[in-house]
């Protein structure tokens, strides 16, 4: 069964850093997520992007925060200049359309960024 | 803006027992509600959904949840827990004008054997 895969599983950096977080989507999904968890909080929305756009972002996504598709699989979260704030676990999530199963969003198995 | 909320923090039932996890929501229309599963190191795992039809769904695993508009809640449930049941427990909701998804803050379910 075909799944959101993420690398790295685990990112350790300094503060002021420039951090990448990478995603593969499910090949054939056409709308792709990021959310991230602090620990013990809950998993907040970060942005939506479809059609190699931004449609949504929350208030989380400031500057600091860029996404990109590079290419026609990957999906990455770029933290700028991070912050010991941005310690969390990162998932990456993909959905096919609108409507029906395409309702489902479906995660990867998280990046975990600890900011030092 | 909607929400969900999960009133419970940790769920016990012993093996076999009846699992019933709850969750009440607040959107203004019809909601779009689901439960995912997050296994320790694990991503979030979907396990079903409710958009439309039939207030009773089932999901992956033996789960299933029921949609009840007037308490505005959606519990999951499970008729008969296994050990391997065992994990954190995700609500959300996605309003029907709004594609991101907003989660409650999870439950931790321990199945004892």
């Amino acid at each position: 069964e075909p799944e959101v895969t993420q690398t790295p599983s685990h990112q350790v950096t300094q503060m002021g850093q420039e951090v990448i977080l990478r995603c593969v989507p499910i090949s054939n999904h056409l709308y792709f997520y990021w959310y991230r968890q602090i620990l013990g909080q809950k998993v907040e929305f970060l942005v939506s992007f479809y059609n190699n756009e931004i449609s949504e972002k929350s208030e989380i996504f400031d500057d600091q925060f860029s996404v990109e598709r590079p290419d026609g699989s990957n999906f990455t979260l770029k933290i700028r200049s991070t912050k010991l704030e941005d310690s969390a676990m990162y998932f990456c999530a993909s959905r096919t359309r609108t409507g029906g199963r395409g309702e489902t969003q479906y995660f990867g198995p998280g990046t975990r960024l600890l900011v030092l | 803006a909607q929400s969900v909320a999960q009133p419970e923090d940790q769920v016990n039932v012993a093996e076999g027992n009846p699992l019933t996890v709850k969750c009440t929501y607040s959107v203004s229309g019809n909601p779009y509600l689901f439960w995912y599963v997050q296994y320790p190191n694990r991503g979030l795992q979907f396990l079903l959904k409710y958009i439309t039809g039939d207030n009773l769904v089932k999901g992956s695993y033996g789960f299933e949840a029921e949609f009840n508009k007037s308490q505005t809640s959606f519990h999951l449930k499970k008729p008969s827990a296994l050990v391997s049941d065992s994990a954190l427990y995700f609500c959300a909701v996605r309003d029907p004008n709004d594609y991101k998804l907003s989660f409650g803050a999870g439950t931790t379910v321990t199945v004892r054997a």
